[in-house]
């Protein structure tokens, strides 16, 4: 069975540290996808990344970047000179790869960040 | 932006009441899904679609149904609403891209139900 761990349930910080969400998945298929995605207080989900089994490259775009390390089963998230808008819930989650295109997401529970002018 | 909408966003309802929680898309995207949302924050997928006619139960059992008779348009019904279906319902749906077998799945705003 596929589950995601996300250990930090709330972390705050002050505006312009840097700030890293853990999250540790545990699939058995070999190839899968990875995803975060950000919950403000509006309430829906706003797409950040998608990285597949295949690409343990990390991205970075801006203040964003992302780890992800097949070996310890991680894809940890960093926030870089945090802004207060920057607060929300993120939500990391995993996928199996499904050949009739389902996107079936298995989510962590969440880490509701709040950021501190 | 994802084209991709929910009605209504808030409603309270009576213990007993049938109800239908609207999703719309318009990007074209044969796969539409149901996420299932209560307070502690985790989502769980209770209902998805691979196209038209087509419905599966998700990993959370759930006492709702739904639908998919056009390509555009998936609804959740509760048949007699009760205060343990309260919670928030996402509704989402993603699209197969070329060699990338999933893309991501694009989310509405969620219905916040509650019932009293």
């Amino acid at each position: 069975a596929q589950k995601v761990t996300q250990a930090q349930t709330e972390i705050s910080v002050v505006e312009k540290e840097d700030v890293t969400l853990d999250c540790v998945y545990e699939t058995r298929d070999t190839t899968y996808y990875l995803f975060w995605y950000k919950q403000p207080p509006s309430g829906e989900l706003v797409f950040l990344i998608r990285r597949n089994s295949f690409d343990e490259q990390n991205e970075i775009s801006g203040r964003y970047s992302w780890n992800f390390q097949k070996s310890t089963s991680s894809f940890n998230f960093t926030i870089t000179a945090s802004q207060v808008v920057d607060s929300a819930v993120y939500f990391c989650a995993l996928s199996e790869v499904n050949y009739q295109g389902a996107q079936k997401l298995v989510f962590g529970q969440g880490t509701r960040l709040t950021i501190n002018p | 932006e994802a084209d991709i909408y929910q009605t209504p966003r808030y409603l309270v309802i009576g213990t007993g009441k049938k109800i239908t929680l609207e999703c719309s898309q318009t990007m074209g995207h044969d796969k539409m899904y149901w996420y299932q949302q209560d307070p502690g924050m985790e989502l769980h997928l209770i209902h998805y679609s691979y196209g038209v006619n087509s419905t599966e139960k998700g990993d959370l059992s759930s006492e709702s149904t739904v639908s998919r008779i056009r390509t555009e348009h998936f609804p959740l019904t509760l048949e007699s609403a009760r205060p343990s279906h309260t919670s928030q319902y996402l509704c989402a749906s993603s699209d197969l891209g070329g060699a990338n077998l999933n893309t991501e799945a694009f989310f509405g705003q969620g219905t916040r139900l509650t019932v009293v």
